[in-house]
């Protein structure tokens, strides 16, 4: 079975730093693009920031780049989005994605 | 960054059949194809197809999807109750090198 378990949101002032974690298992994650996705209250979904399979290649929204940083470490199976200058209009929650295959549960980010 | 088009809402009787469409251009949906999305308040995202027509295990053989040039298709038979919900449409765009989503359909089923 394909899983993929996100953790990491949390509260956080505006300003502030957050970083979340992925771990996925049930497929060859070494193999796999992946994605951050992100839907706030209300919204639609958003996409955030996708990554090449080995880490060489990064690629974000516009409203991210430059504050947010994704990552990933194929060793353990893991994927990271660090997230700083955090603002209000980031609260959403945050879902890792590997979009041939699986979405994860989300974590939900709150900048308040 | 540019989003592909569904239409906000749809409903059709329990047991009917129901077609969703998705419209982008031939960057996103005509390059790789679409993934469909169904989205149920409170719970995660559920893949139900990727690149077209390709089903993860586990779906439904209720759900079909298809593509004609830049537009994709998903199409849901036999209609049940728990099939309302949100369905999304998305596909990577190559020009601008960014996944993008469509704004969601609402599907009721009556």
């Amino acid at each position: 079975e394909v899983l993929l378990v996100e953790s990491g949101g949390g509260l956080v002032q505006p300003g502030g730093s957050l970083r979340l974690s992925c771990v996925g298992s049930g497929f060859i994650f070494s193999k796999c693009w992946m994605t951050w996705v992100r839907q706030a209250p209300g919204k639609e979904l958003q996409w955030v920031a996708t990554i090449r399979e080995d880490g060489s290649v990064e690629y974000y929204v516009d409203s991210v780049r430059g504050r947010f940083t994704i990552s990933r470490d194929n060793a353990k199976n893991s994927l990271f989005l660090q997230m700083n200058s955090l603002r209000v209009e980031d609260t959403a929650v945050y879902y890792c994605v590997d979009p041939d295959l699986s979405w994860g549960q989300g974590t939900l980010v709150t900048v308040s | 960054q540019a989003g592909l088009t569904q239409p906000p809402s749809l409903s059709e009787g329990l047991r009917q059949t129901a077609t969703l469409t998705c419209t982008g251009s031939s960057n996103d949906v005509g390059y790789e194809g679409a993934a469909w999305l169904q989205h149920h308040q409170g719970h995660p995202p559920k893949l139900l197809f990727y690149r077209n027509n390709n089903r993860p295990s586990g779906i439904s053989e209720r759900f079909s999807a298809s593509r004609s040039g830049n537009t994709a298709s998903l199409t849901i038979s036999g209609l049940q109750p728990e099939d309302e919900g949100d369905y999304y449409c998305s596909a990577w765009d190559s020009s601008l090198s960014a996944w993008v989503f469509g704004g969601g359909t609402k599907l009721t089923v009556l």
